[in-house]
């Protein structure tokens, strides 16, 4: 089955204890992003990765650090995690940058810092 | 910087009503415009999408057109249904299809 998964899908942890949350595709992407879905918000994009090693900011990357060491993989890294960091998180890939095609999205992790 | 606004919410209508859920963009160049829905607990899935102004997007009996000179891209559908009932997103990609951004949703409940 083609999917988006992310892991964990809670995550409830203090400030300043730094985490990672994983995402992987087997749809073969290019395209991988994560975004933060905040009440009233709508979804706000973190990163974005075109491909193998490349990776760029989105609207609100402060805090947060991504790699993309492997096609499938496109972890979120929050070194020092505070507060207003507790939100919901989505990853997401698309076949190409998904500007024509989709973006499929994870399950989604909903992080709370105490 | 690029920007989309939609009609606040929450809207209910019940079964068989027409729906209208507006959305206008700001943007430089030429986006590509999307509805996204998200049911409850769940990741978004794309609804529909538009490439270029004048094009309409259809899907699930769900219809936008990209108005460029409105700068609009409103949902539509004639007669919903309660499994309609989710959170609409209206998004739009810049000229790259590499930046996403995202409308604050609008959550739609439909009464049998």
């Amino acid at each position: 089955e083609a999917q988006v998964t992310q892991n964990p899908r809670y995550l409830i942890t203090v400030t300043g204890k730094k985490l990672t949350v994983t995402c992987s595709q087997n749809m073969n992407h290019e395209y991988m992003s994560w975004y933060r879905q905040d009440p009233g918000l709508g979804l706000r994009q973190i990163y974005y990765s075109m491909n193998v090693e490349v990776t760029d900011k989105g609207d609100v990357p402060e805090g947060y650090k991504v790699s993309r060491k492997e096609k499938r993989n496109f972890p979120l890294i929050l070194e020092s995690p505070s507060p207003n960091q507790t939100s919901l998180y989505f990853c997401a890939s698309g076949e190409t940058s998904g500007r024509y095609n989709e973006q499929f999205f994870g399950p989604g992790t909903r992080l709370t810092v105490l | 910087g690029n920007s989309v606004t939609q009609m606040e919410g929450p809207v209910t209508l019940s079964e068989e009503a027409f729906l209208t859920i507006n959305c206008t963009y700001t943007a430089t160049g030429y986006p590509s415009l999307f509805w996204y829905v998200q049911y409850p607990g769940e990741g978004l899935q794309l609804l529909l999408k538009a490439t270029k102004a004048d094009d309409k997007g259809s899907n699930k009996g769900f219809e936008a057109t990209y108005r460029k000179e409105t700068t609009s891209f409103h949902l539509e559908k004639g007669s919903v249904q309660v499994s309609d009932s989710a959170v609409y997103f209206c998004a739009l990609s810049d000229n790259y299809g590499q930046n996403f951004v995202f409308g604050p949703g609008t959550r739609l409940s439909v009464l049998p």
